[in-house]
């Protein structure tokens, strides 16, 4: 059982490209989210999806946008990256029903130069 | 105000003490509570879930307090490999999210 998959694990890119952060999740849960990280700081939520075909704004979600393709599969796209999106990106999944624990994927390591 | 609260720390402890955080929430309709580790920017990943009635887990104690919207985390005898940043999680009522404080830093020294 997988649980999360988070690709790709590290990636570099220079200001303006644009790149997607995939995310799939094998436990039939519900709700997905996109967090980022930098350091010293606690996880910020960038956008959560409660179900498939829904998507909502977190705190942080200026310069990303969201797919929630089904219930499986949550991605994250940059489409002008900025230095500033330098972070840690983990994406989670919660079952559904009362919520239970959320699962992680391993993070994305994302350096803008 | 934050919907979850936590104090940041860093709590410098020496190993074999005693140490509780508390973290406090806004949403009265809140239902299920959680305590994560997450070690060095790795992913979080589950302490402990926190039951109405309290619940522990060797050295480790949960509580929650309904009536004053906080949950506690307490670790007896602590140990070196404890180090590292807990988070609190509490879900969102209705929004069918899960919401996470901004975490705890422990440093245990020999």
């Amino acid at each position: 059982n997988a649980g999360v998959t988070q690709t790709p694990k590290f990636q570099v890119l220079k200001t303006g490209q644009s790149m997607t952060l995939q995310c799939a999740q094998d436990m039939n849960h519900n709700s997905m989210y996109w967090y980022r990280q930098d350091p010293g700081m606690g996880l910020r939520l960038i956008y959560y999806s409660a179900s498939e075909g829904t998507t909502d704004k977190g705190e942080v979600p200026n310069g990303y946008n969201v797919s929630r393709l089904n219930k499986r599969e949550f991605s994250l796209r940059l489409e002008s990256a900025a230095p500033s999106q330098t972070s840690v990106y983990f994406c989670a999944s919660t079952g559904q029903g009362r919520i239970t624990e959320a699962f992680f994927g391993q993070g994305t390591r994302l350096t803008v130069v | 105000r934050k919907e979850v609260e936590q104090d940041p720390g860093p709590f410098n402890v020496p190993e074999g003490a005693t140490v509780a955080f508390n973290c406090t929430y806004s949403n009265s309709a809140s239902q299920s509570f959680f305590w994560y580790r997450q070690d060095c920017r790795k992913e979080p990943k589950l302490l402990m879930s926190v039951y109405s009635s309290g619940n522990e887990d060797g050295r480790f104690t949960a509580q929650l307090n309904r009536a004053s919207q906080y949950i506690s985390l307490l670790i007896r005898d602590s140990k070196l490999s404890d180090s590292a940043t807990y988070l609190c999680v509490v879900d969102g009522g209705s929004a069918s999210k899960i919401i996470f404080g901004s975490g705890t830093r422990l440093s245990i020294r020999p």
